[in-house]
């Protein structure tokens, strides 16, 4: 069964450097997001992603995200300087047209120390 | 905007007995619901969805979950439980435009011997 693949599984930074978490989406998708999960907290949307550009962003996606698809198969979310609040599982997720295959990867841990 | 409430943060059940999860959405349009489930420290795993159709789902690992408009539910069930079912339920709503999702708070499910 087709997977989003997620790289790395857990990732240490310290406060202040950038991050990139990167995805592989399931390779005919169109459609991508990024959500994070702080610990013992619910699943929140971050940002979709079509077509090159952003569709639509949550209000915690401010200037210090961004996301990016530099190769057509790589999907990247990065953070310019880390807070420790940004510390969280970051999970990546693709869908086809409609809600085709939405899968979801198996996360990113972020610790910010 | 959406919204999904999962009133119940902690469910005990015994192995081999039912168990029953409640979620209640908002959402003006026609929902698209999910149920995922997340093993401590895992990523999310899909058990079903809802899109059209029969408004009782059939998914992974022998849960069902029967949609009702008219109560904005999607319960979640399985008829009797294992020591493995023990996890954290998330149930989502996506909206029709960009399937941008939308999760509850979750329930978590311990299961006792």
């Amino acid at each position: 069964e087709p997977e989003v693949t997620q790289t790395p599984s857990h990732q240490v930074t310290q406060m202040g450097q950038e991050v990139i978490l990167r995805c592989v989406p399931i390779s005919n998708h169109l459609y991508f997001y990024w959500y994070r999960q702080i610990l013992g907290q619910k699943v929140e949307f971050l940002v979709s992603f079509y077509n090159n550009e952003i569709s639509e962003k949550s209000e915690i996606f401010d200037d210090q995200f961004s996301v990016e698809r530099p190769d057509g198969s790589n999907f990247t979310l990065k953070i310019r300087s880390t807070k420790l609040e940004d510390s969280a599982m970051y999970f990546c997720a693709s869908r086809g047209q409609g809600a085709t295959g939405y899968t979801f990867g198996s996360g990113t841990r972020l610790t910010v120390v | 905007a959406q919204s999904v409430t999962q009133p119940d943060i902690h469910i005990t059940v015994s192995e081999g007995a039912s168990l029953e999860l409640r979620c209640n959405y908002s959402y003006g349009a026609t929902p698209y619901l999910f149920w995922y489930v997340q093993s401590p420290g895992q990523g999310l795993q899909l058990l079903l969805k809802y899109f059209s159709g029969d408004t009782l789902v059939q998914g992974i690992k022998g849960f069902e979950a029967e949609f009702k408009r008219s109560q904005s539910s999607f319960n979640l069930r399985k008829p009797s439980v294992h020591w493995s079912d023990a996890a954290e339920y998330f149930c989502a709503v996506g909206t029709a435009n960009d399937y941008k999702l939308s999760f509850g708070a979750g329930t978590t499910v311990t299961v006792r011997a």
